[in-house]
């Protein structure tokens, strides 16, 4: 099936620095990729959506200033979370998918913890 | 508004007999619908979909089952294994907006006992 993986898988950054999410696709062009938040107990929260070579598209209610996204390559997406606060601590998810069909193949998450 | 609802937040069963999972939606744009299986502090992981014109996929122990007019599915595990314990996400597709999104439901917890 198809990999994707994402770096770190977690990490621990002080209120006011920024932390750098990577998210790779190893074995297919990824010509969409998600980024998700979970909350604990809680389902997926689809925060946005880029498509290869273009400005990512943010779902309401997520600062697109705080969360950046570049998806400047078929195999790899980053999330910067800019100025980080406490209440960015969560679990961020990624995906990506090749083709129209629903499936979409998830990284292993990176857990966030801003003290 | 949830779009994409399991009522259940858990399941248990006991190892050899079938685990139904059940998800309700709304909107009548998705036209895919997935299930996803996922342990705490990893990634989901794909396990079946189906199509909106379809209304039952199988893939070896694992069935999907989709009632259009209900706007209901279904997962059927048989026969129910202890390592299918895990939280199972319900999710629906559609397009928009130029690219495809998937909606969620907030999972079943399903416990499979030996």
């Amino acid at each position: 099936g198809a990999v994707v993986s994402q770096h770190p898988s977690w990490v621990i950054c002080k209120s006011g620095t920024s932390v750098k999410i990577e998210c790779r696709s190893l074995d297919f062009q990824a010509t969409t990729m998600f980024w998700y938040r979970q909350f604990p107990k809680q389902s997926l929260m689809l925060m946005a959506t880029s498509n290869e070579g273009s400005k990512a598209t943010y779902e309401q209610g997520v600062e697109k200033d705080k969360f950046l996204i570049n998806h400047a390559s078929l195999t790899l997406s980053t999330l910067t979370v800019t100025s980080a606060h406490p209440e960015d601590s969560s679990f961020y998810i990624c995906s990506g998918s090749g083709r129209r069909g629903g499936e979409q193949y998830f990284g292993p998450g990176t857990r966030l913890t801003v003290t | 508004d949830q779009q994409v609802k399991q009522n259940s937040p858990s399941l248990s069963v006991q190892e050899g007999r079938i685990s139904i999972l059940n998800c309700d939606y709304t909107n009548s744009m998705f036209d895919y619908f997935l299930w996803y299986k996922k342990y705490p502090a990893e990634g989901p992981t794909f396990l079946i979909s189906i199509s909106s014109i379809k209304d039952k996929n199988e893939d070896g122990r694992f069935t999907v089952f989709l009632n259009k007019s209900a706007k209901h599915l279904s997962l059927h595990i048989v026969p129910s294994q202890p390592g299918d314990s895990a939280v199972y996400f319900c999710a629906a597709s559609a397009y928009q907006g130029g690219s495809e999104k998937l909606v969620f439901g907030k999972g079943t917890k399903l416990t499979v006992n030996p």
